[in-house]
């Protein structure tokens, strides 16, 4: 079985500039999640989709970050401006249905200089 | 606010050793507590999952006990070997599935 897919693994971009990453869950999993985690902590939930519709985007600083799930597969998460502080490791995350197993991607690690 | 600790922060234990990884949480009306390895510059392997009616859950070496009541859980690693080096974290869920996550043990295991 495949595993959650996340492209890329790295990129540097300077601030305010925009970034997009992308995700490929786990076949048939309808939960999708997208984690911030800075160096040395653990990671935080920025947005959870169930199928194609956003159930917890409370973390998500909507003033920069958005994200969408479209047909219910793939999601992308997009920074626009970036911000020095935004520099952390991304990671996407699939689950068969809420409340079961999270499976994580390798994530994409950001630096924003 | 469900808040997440896990302690040690660093263990540094010799080959063959085992040893036990804390977690607690603040909020003991969880769904489910589930146990994750990270290794460095990966992302996050998923270990165990207890449910919140369970009291514990086995895979291999590794045996995860759950007390919700004491909002505590335990990973405990037998015969432990160099490539178990790695963060390991735990993560908690409450009802809307949100995943809140301690900080992390980072183990090291030494030959």
């Amino acid at each position: 079985e495949a595993g959650v897919a996340q492209s890329p693994r790295y990129k540097i971009i300077e601030k305010r500039q925009s970034v997009a990453f992308w995700c490929n869950p786990i076949s048939g999993h309808a939960t999708l999640y997208w984690y911030q985690q800075i160096l040395g902590q653990g990671p935080k939930l920025l947005i959870q989709f169930q199928n194609n519709g956003v159930v917890d985007d409370s973390q998500l600083p909507k003033d920069r970050f958005s994200a969408e799930r479209l047909k219910g597969v793939d999601s992308t998460l997009k920074i626009q401006p970036a911000k020095l502080e935004d520099s952390a490791v991304y990671l996407c995350a699939s689950s068969l249905r809420r409340n079961t197993e999270a499976f994580f991607g390798q994530g994409t690690r950001l630096t924003v200089v | 606010k469900q808040e997440v600790t896990q302690i040690p922060a660093a263990l540094s234990v010799p080959e063959g050793e085992n040893l036990v990884l804390n977690c607690s949480f603040t909020d003991s009306a969880i769904y489910n507590l589930q146990w994750f390895r990270q290794d460095p510059g990966k992302g996050l392997t998923s270990l165990l999952l207890i449910q919140s009616s369970q009291r514990e859950q086995t895979s291999g070496r590794l045996n995860a006990s759950l007390d919700k009541s004491s909002g505590r859980s335990t990973l405990y690693i037998a015969a432990s070997q160099p490539g178990d080096s790695a963060t390991y974290l735990c993560a908690v869920s409450l009802s809307g599935s949100r995943l809140t996550f301690g900080e992390g043990t980072q183990l090291t295991v030494n030959p």
